[in-house]
């Protein structure tokens, strides 16, 4: 599983309350990653990391922001949640030309 | 990243041996295919990738068409474990970010 841990795993919501997710990593890769997946569909890629302070959008990044202040941990917030958030969010790192996902967080917003 | 076509679900029986097909009829000299599996609702786990050469590792074997347009994945001796979503990837590899794209994937049943 490349050491990568999720929290919290579940989390149920209000509109407009904001959210942090957290994804940390145990063996100080450089490339970290946030999908979303939602029913019927596959991930989708909403920010990533290259890097301590260094991070860049992805496909599906409107409503989402990132931070990395430690080379392992990869936070994701979204400021104000709205239903349409509703989703399960994987983080992934990349090591020797793959990645390797966390086991996901389940987010309702209700 | 050139885009893949894979059949929306499959039946297998336990023990035979499953064949995944995956077209990429666009796919560039230097992009990889990938192949991961998605259990239930866990995270996507890598299986395995290659770029022209057919490759076999302890979970799976890849089987690449000479003009590339076209892999099959096959599961040697299927078990119930591996009833899955496959999805099939095509990538460059290399130095930056692994911005993946995943389609819908092919639903994989493997029934006793």
């Amino acid at each position: 599983d490349a050491g990568i841990t999720q929290s919290p795993r579940h989390k149920v919501t209000e509109t407009g309350t904001p959210v942090t997710l957290r994804c940390h990593q145990t063996e100080n890769h450089r490339y970290m990653y946030w999908y979303r997946q939602d029913p019927g569909h596959g991930l989708r890629l909403i920010h990533y990391s290259y890097g301590v302070k260094d991070t860049d959008k992805g496909e599906v990044s409107d409503g989402y922001s990132v931070s990395r202040s430690k080379t392992e941990d990869f936070l994701l917030t979204l400021e104000s949640a709205t239903s349409s958030q509703t989703s399960v969010y994987f983080c992934a790192i990349s090591a020797y030309d793959t990645q390797y996902f966390g086991p996901g967080t389940r987010l309702t917003v209700l | 990243d050139a885009k893949t076509t894979q059949p929306p679900s499959m039946d297998c029986a336990e023990g035979r041996a499953a064949n995944l097909p995956c077209n990429h009829s666009t796919i560039s000299g230097n992009e990889y295919v990938y192949w991961y599996r998605q259990i239930h609702s866990q995270g996507p786990q890598y299986i395995i990738h290659g770029l022209k050469n057919n490759e076999t590792n302890e979970m799976a074997s890849l089987i690449i068409t000479e003009d590339r347009k076209s892999s099959t994945l096959i599961l040697p001796h299927a078990t119930l474990r591996d009833t899955a979503v496959y999805y099939c990837i095509v990538r460059v590899d290399g130095e930056g970010a692994q911005k993946l794209v995943f389609g819908q994937g092919t639903r994989l049943t493997i029934n006793p």
